[in-house]
């Protein structure tokens, strides 16, 4: 019944390793997004997607790279982790019908790079 | 220039008191939304209320009512009647109908509610 999902929920990992957060969603959106609110809680855009098109590809390190196979999933894998890749990973997916229609996120994904 | 602006980082309230977070935001779009989202300590993102550039009312929804000042462009939230369980931090967002795929955040506000 979850609308958005991630996995994992925590993650806890060596600098330099390669990691991968999935996302899914059940809402029937044609949108979903990657943010990341770091320590201070700042919310930050990373990537968009609209029916599988990268819309929104913010200033981010090309370690991290996003795929959608489809418009329910849009993962977001990292390579090389660094000690600042620690954060909050948030997606979020959205319907493109109007400034009316929110954006619903899932729980979150805690990295932490040791 | 920043789209939204919350200038509150933290905010103390009396238990049963009504307390206002504001938000005021920069657009030259005609057409948009603002949102309000509370994030608790538990960390999800939880949708709280939504108020149309077009509105005429001011939403409300519940304990939470939106005071919409469009020529000020301002969207501040109201929390009545507070509750420990508004202790969280609040975040204010805009969609604008050029820009649908992007969502705009504000800095956050949190707020703690006093027993």
């Amino acid at each position: 019944d979850t609308a958005v999902s991630q996995t994992p929920k925590y993650l806890v990992t060596q600098m330099g390793n390669d990691k991968s957060i999935k996302c899914e969603q059940n809402l029937g959106h044609d949108t979903m997004y990657w943010y990341k609110q770091d320590s201070k809680k700042f919310l930050k855009i990373m990537f968009s997607y609209n029916n599988k098109e990268l819309i929104i590809n913010e200033t981010v390190p090309n370690r991290f790279s996003p795929k959608s196979p489809d418009k329910a999933h849009l993962n977001l894998h990292i390579n090389s982790l660094e000690l600042g890749d620690s954060a909050v990973y948030f997606c979020a997916s959205s319907s493109s019908g109007g400034d009316q229609e929110t954006q619903y996120f899932g729980p979150g994904t805690r990295l932490l790079v040791l | 220039a920043q789209k939204i602006t919350q200038t509150q980082p933290g905010m103390f309230v009396q238990e049963k008191e009504a307390v206002t977070l504001d938000c005021t935001y920069d657009t030259s779009d005609q057409s948009y939304g603002l949102f309000w989202y509370k994030q608790p300590s538990s960390g999800e993102m939880i949708f709280l209320i939504y108020q149309g550039s077009y509105d005429e009312q001011n939403a409300t929804e519940g304990r939470y009512s939106l005071n919409f000042q469009k020529a000020r462009k301002s969207a501040n939230l109201v929390i009545s009647a507070s509750q420990l369980g508004d202790s969280a931090m609040y975040f204010c967002a805009m969609r604008e109908v050029y820009t649908l795929n992007q969502f705009y955040f504000g800095t956050g506000t949190s707020l703690t509610v006093i027993p």
